[in-house]
């Protein structure tokens, strides 16, 4: 049972470089997402998707790319890494839009920007 | 817009003891309540939930009820073990079509449960 699939787990980068962090289920979910976690601020909603070819903004966007070319995979891309955006980020993702929809969490990626 | 807002932490309790964790939320209409735990390098795993108002979420011997009147969903468990050492957040999901599985995520109680 893989579930969420994240990859890579640690990363360190510097300040201007860009990188991708890869996001994939094998649950067949139409609702994925990327989230990330900092102290004191529990998870904040980065960008999500609803389906193949729809992404849309979360709480807090800016500096982050997303697109969703299949169902399985949703990477999240960082186009030029500044320091606030350490964190560390998980991807998620669920069933069909519903209430109460049981939402499933990857294992997390801890990205460090010196 | 929509917040939760949960007790701070850390939370240090001898094994059998009794927890709560309060939580209260804000939010428009009827939206789904959530317990996620966080166990320690590991990701969020769904607790419990509840998804209209009296009713209560149950697992694991954890417990919550979903109060409208208070806008409460706290959480509850009659004798914790050490095990139950974790990262307790809880969540919010909204009530509009639309909104379906955006959460909207306390900042997370710390529970460390000792021998």
């Amino acid at each position: 049972n893989a579930g969420v699939t994240q990859t890579p787990k640690f990363q360190v980068l510097k300040t201007g470089q860009s990188m991708t962090l890869q996001c994939a289920q094998d649950m067949n979910h139409e609702y994925m997402s990327w989230y990330r976690q900092d102290p004191g601020m529990g998870l904040r909603l980065i960008h999500y998707s609803v389906g193949a070819g729809i992404t849309d903004q979360g709480e807090v966007p800016n500096g982050y790319n997303v697109s969703r070319s299949t169902t399985e995979d949703f990477p999240l891309r960082l186009l030029s890494a500044a320091p606030s955006q350490t964190s560390v980020y998980f991807c998620a993702s669920g069933d069909r839009e519903g209430r109460g929809n049981t939402i499933y969490f990857g294992e997390g990626s801890w990205l460090t920007v010196v | 817009g929509d917040s939760v807002t949960q007790m701070e932490g850390p939370v240090t309790l001898s094994e059998e003891a009794f927890l709560t964790i309060n939580c209260t939320y804000t939010a428009t209409g009827y939206p789904s309540l959530f317990w996620y735990v966080q166990y320690p390098g590991e990701g969020l795993q769904l607790l419990l939930k509840a998804t209209k108002a009296d009713d209560k979420g149950s697992n694991k011997g954890f417990e919550a009820t979903y109060r409208k009147e208070t806008t409460s969903f706290h959480l509850e468990k009659g004798s914790v073990q050490v095990s139950d050492s974790a990262v307790y957040f809880c969540a919010l999901s909204p009530f509009f079509t639309g909104g379906g599985n955006k959460l909207t995520f306390g900042t997370g109680t710390q529970l460390k449960v000792e021998l």
